[in-house]
């Protein structure tokens, strides 16, 4: 079946360590994107990218790095510059650009200790 | 700057009841996409149903339907005959459909739904 899958699941992290949350998709979908959603907030935008080998900043862009070497996976590094990186994070993806529909993962929850 | 408002953080309904939530937008544009995406608590997100402003008919889907008030700038949600399953968080979410916005979503703050057996 395709989709996305994102691991780990849950990872706890002492702080000034960075970590990297995967996100691979089998969809063949040019666009990925990774959000931020904290509670009572609606999802805010990290990092996307349209297409291989480029990726754009969003909202919230500030401690968080990305790389896109290959269409099927948008990799996200959250670093010691996040000053508040406790959060679940979202992995998305679209055919396009211009999203009709974006195609989540199941979440990466990520607890600083 | 666009916005996305979901004034109810939080809504019950008796199983098999309808049950509507509320969404309004604030935009410039004439051309637009509106979306209602659920969210069970497995977490993976979903869309629901997707609403295209040019079209004056509101989107349906089974269970789902919107009342779209275009001028109102207006996007409820209308579940009918609410299942255990319905249970989740359901956001709205706005897309401008004009290059310079990159075609990302402006989402609301999410309206968690409860369903009473």
């Amino acid at each position: 079946d395709g989709g996305i899958t994102q691991s780990p699941k849950y990872l706890f992290r002492k702080e000034g360590q960075n970590v990297t949350l995967s996100c691979e998709q089998n969809l063949n979908h040019d666009a990925m994107y990774w959000y931020r959603q904290d509670p009572g907030q609606g999802l805010r935008l990290i990092y996307y990218s349209q297409i291989v080998n480029d990726f754009q900043k969003g909202d919230i862009a500030e401690g968080y790095s990305v790389s896109r070497e290959k269409k099927e996976s948008f990799p996200l590094t959250v670093t010691s510059a996040q000053k508040n990186p406790t959060a679940f994070y979202l992995c998305a993806s679209s055919r396009d650009r211009a999203p009709g529909e974006l195609f989540f993962g199941e979440g990466s929850r990520l607890t600083v200790l | 700057a666009q916005t996305v408002t979901q004034s109810q953080p939080e809504m019950s309904v008796q199983e098999a009841e309808t049950v509507t939530l509320s969404c309004t937008y604030d935009t410039s544009e004439s051309d637009y996409y509106l979306f209602w995406y659920k969210q069970p608590p497995s977490r993976q997100m979903i869309l629901v149903i997707r609403q295209e402003a040019y079209k004056q008919q509101n989107a349906t889907e089974n269970r789902f339907s919107v009342n779209f008030q275009k001028a109102a700038k207006s996007f409820s949600l209308k579940i009918s005959d609410s299942q255990l399953g319905d249970a989740a968080m359901y956001f709205c979410a706005y897309r401008a459909t004009y290059i310079l916005s990159n075609y990302q979503l402006i989402w609301g703050a999410g309206t968690k739904l409860i369903i009473k057996p």
